[in-house]
């Protein structure tokens, strides 16, 4: 059963950062990219960022472009976000989400999330 | 990055039928066929269920089928039941800016 588990989510101040964590199960993590999505309080879908399979390419959404940095340790299974210079509109509930065909790259039909995790908060507050 | 257009709400009696539009446009939905639907129940992970267009993920049931027109994708659930009364999200490669975008999301209501 492929698992993603999502952690390091909080309260954090404007201007602070935070470091979130994805650790996967079950599946060769080494031959997917990886996405994160988040969702704002009452607000839709927002996809934030994407992680080629070898963590070679990284791409962001231009609201988060400069400040979060995507990056992953293929010998951990994990997937990680560091969100730096954090805001009041980062305030969300962050993804994690698998894609779902191996070896692809921006550009070459990328499907997010045939895997979702359960999502971690973060709230930016003062 | 502009978020691709979706109804706000849909909505279909038991047994009948919803759609629900998705429209981009050139450099986006009419401009690749790398476009993607999700089911997103409130407080759980969002669920694909339609990939491609028009393909559906294995255990998704054929209920549920997307089509595409030009600069507009469409997903349409037939036989709705009272489980299918979720927000419902478009997404698609955004080729002019090499990234990935959703739609605004549609809350579907089964009446």
């Amino acid at each position: 059963q492929v698992q993603l588990v999502e952690s390091g989510g909080g309260v954090v101040q404007p201007g602070g950062s935070l470091r979130l964590s994805c650790v996967t199960s079950e599946f060769t993590f080494r031959t997917y990219g990886m996405h994160w999505v988040r969702q704002a309080p009452g607000k839709g879908l927002e996809w934030v960022s994407f992680i080629r399979f070898d963590g070679n390419n990284n791409y962001y959404a231009d609201s988060v472009k400069g400040r979060f940095t995507i990056s992953r340790d293929n010998s951990k299974n994990t997937l990680y976000l560091q969100m730096n210079s954090l805001r009041a509109e980062d305030t969300a509930v962050y993804y994690c989400a698998k894609d779902m065909f191996p070896w692809r790259d921006m550009g070459q039909g990328l499907i997010i999330g045939d895997y979702w995790g359960q999502g971690t908060l973060v709230t930016v507050s003062s | 990055q502009s978020a691709l257009t979706q109804p706000p709400s849909a909505s279909g009696s038991p047994g009948q039928s919803a759609t629900i539009s998705c429209t981009g446009t050139s450099s986006d939905v009419g401009g690749n066929n790398y476009v993607s639907w999700y089911q997103h129940h409130p407080g759980k992970a969002p669920k694909l269920i339609i990939y491609d267009v028009y393909k559906r993920p294995s255990g998704v049931p054929d209920r549920f089928s997307g089509s595409k027109s030009g600069n507009t994708a469409s997903l349409t659930v037939s036989g709705l039941q009272a489980g299918d009364e979720a927000d419902y999200y478009c997404s698609s490669y955004a080729g002019s800016n090499n990234c990935m975008v959703f739609g605004g999301g549609t809350k579907l209501t089964v009446l």
